[in-house]
């Protein structure tokens, strides 16, 4: 059974803080990973994505992979209350000749001003 | 412009009942999902269709029947609804399943509520 674990949270930063978010993956064949963003009541929204091994920077988030550990992480550097959300790590994994998303439940984020 | 959008947004309706919810993608796009995400939040991929062709099926009671009259369409019919059939069920769609990183765009969700 391939899994994608995330601590549920709640995890509470004050505003301006560094948010940090984990995920680890049980197969080692994984390819690729997401994260994606969920606000209560709506749709998951993509933020990011890694492949290689290392950090990857888009803005204020930064994903961090590593392969040997099973290990994903997104930093939101000068978290705002506007960041308050779920947020959701999915893994692809191979499904036959076809790929997949297996996702996480998820950790809930709360920015406090 | 609406991405993915899906139709019904709410859907109430009685144990027993048939019901189908309807996706429609304007991306261009190649490959398009079907997801339940129940009370817990746990996001899971039902189908997947690729240019028309089914491509993933996972274990879905055979209640549940996809449909996909072209690639930028992509329909799911419930028959003879359970209660535990109740929850938020999101169309998605990327541009070509078989990349690495390829990346999937959600619709809003229809909200399934069965009583």
């Amino acid at each position: 059974q391939k899994e994608v674990e995330q601590n549920s949270g709640p995890l509470s930063v004050p505003e301006g803080a560094i948010a940090s978010l984990n995920c680890t993956y049980s197969d080692r064949g994984s390819q690729s990973f997401f994260w994606y963003r969920q606000y209560s009541g709506k749709s998951p929204e993509l933020i990011m994505f890694i492949y290689s091994n290392g950090d990857k920077e888009d803005g204020r988030f930064t994903a961090q992979l590593n392969k040997a550990s099973q290990y994903v992480s997104l930093l939101i550097r000068d978290s705002q209350p506007s960041d308050s959300a779920t947020y959701l790590c999915a893994v692809r994994v191979y499904a036959g000749n076809n790929r997949k998303l297996i996702w996480g439940l998820g950790t809930s984020l709360a920015v406090n001003p | 412009d609406t991405a993915v959008s899906q139709t019904p947004k709410y859907l109430v309706t009685q144990m027993g009942n048939d019901k189908s919810i309807k996706c429609e993608q304007n991306l261009g796009h190649d490959t398009m999902y079907w997801y339940k995400q129940d009370s817990k939040k746990f996001l899971k991929i039902m189908f997947s269709y690729n240019n028309k062709e089914l491509i993933i099926n996972e274990t879905v009671p055979n209640r549940f029947s996809p449909k996909s009259p072209d690639k930028a369409h992509l329909n799911l019919h419930i028959n003879s609804l359970e209660l535990g059939d109740s929850a938020v069920y999101f169309c998605a769609s990327s541009l070509r399943h078989g990349s690495s990183t390829d990346t999937q765009y959600f619709g809003p969700g229809t909200r399934l509520t069965v009583l």
